[in-house]
């Protein structure tokens, strides 16, 4: 059965640097997504992407994170210059139809 | 306003026994979609089963059952006959607009042999 996958499973990084989380959604997918979840807190919507451009994104999704699909397979999450606050774990998900299916997420950690 | 609400943190049901797990959610879109993932200890999350809101039936998927009220703003999920692999946090979401989602806080239920 196709699945969404995710590089790396955990990723440590110190304060201020940049990260990048990548995701390779299931093939014939055409919409993707990033989620965030707080250890033991609810799952946040960051962005949601379709035909090579951001469709929707919240509050959470300033100026410090971005995507990208720079192929026909990658989908990736950039964190410009992390906080401590974006320690969570980061998933991604794709859907064609309305079922949506999740990656097994990238746990980060800002030390 | 929430725009998805789970009032139940945690759930205790027997084994075999039937469970209901609440969710309400807020929108003035007429058009949106229901869901109810399930995430085991293991971190994943699992797609569960979907309601559309103009769908007149409610959705069911082998055990699970989508309980959906419209009027009440009501999308619960019933599980039947529950099974020692179902303890887990179960996430109730919303897609509204182009292509938001909205995730509840979660219940986590647990099933006693």
């Amino acid at each position: 059965e196709p699945e969404v996958t995710q590089t790396p499973s955990h990723q440590v990084t110190q304060m201020g640097q940049e990260v990048i989380l990548r995701c390779v959604p299931i093939s014939n997918h055409l919409y993707f997504y990033w989620y965030r979840q707080i250890l033991g807190q609810k799952v946040e919507f960051l962005v949601s992407f379709y035909n090579n451009e951001i469709s929707e994104k919240s509050e959470i999704f300033d100026d410090q994170f971005s995507v990208e699909r720079p192929d026909g397979s990658n989908f990736t999450l950039k964190i410009r210059s992390t906080k401590l606050e974006d320690s969570a774990m980061y998933f991604c998900a794709s859907h064609r139809g309305y079922t949506q299916y999740f990656g097994p997420g990238t746990r980060l950690t800002v030390l | 306003a929430q725009k998805i609400t789970q009032t139940q943190p945690g759930m205790f049901v027997q084994e075999k026994e039937a469970v209901t797990l609440d969710c309400t959610y807020d929108t003035s879109d007429q058009s949106y979609g229901l869901f109810w993932y399930k995430q085991p200890s293991s971190g994943e999350m699992i797609f569960l089963i979907y309601q559309g809101s103009y769908d007149e039936q409610n959705a069911t998927e082998g055990r699970y059952s989508l309980n959906f009220q419209k009027a009440r703003k009501s999308a619960n999920l019933v599980i039947s006959a529950s099974q020692l692999g179902d303890s887990a946090m179960y996430f109730c979401a919303m897609r509204e607009g182009g292509n938001q989602f909205y995730f509840g806080t979660g219940t986590s239920l647990t099933v006693i042999p």
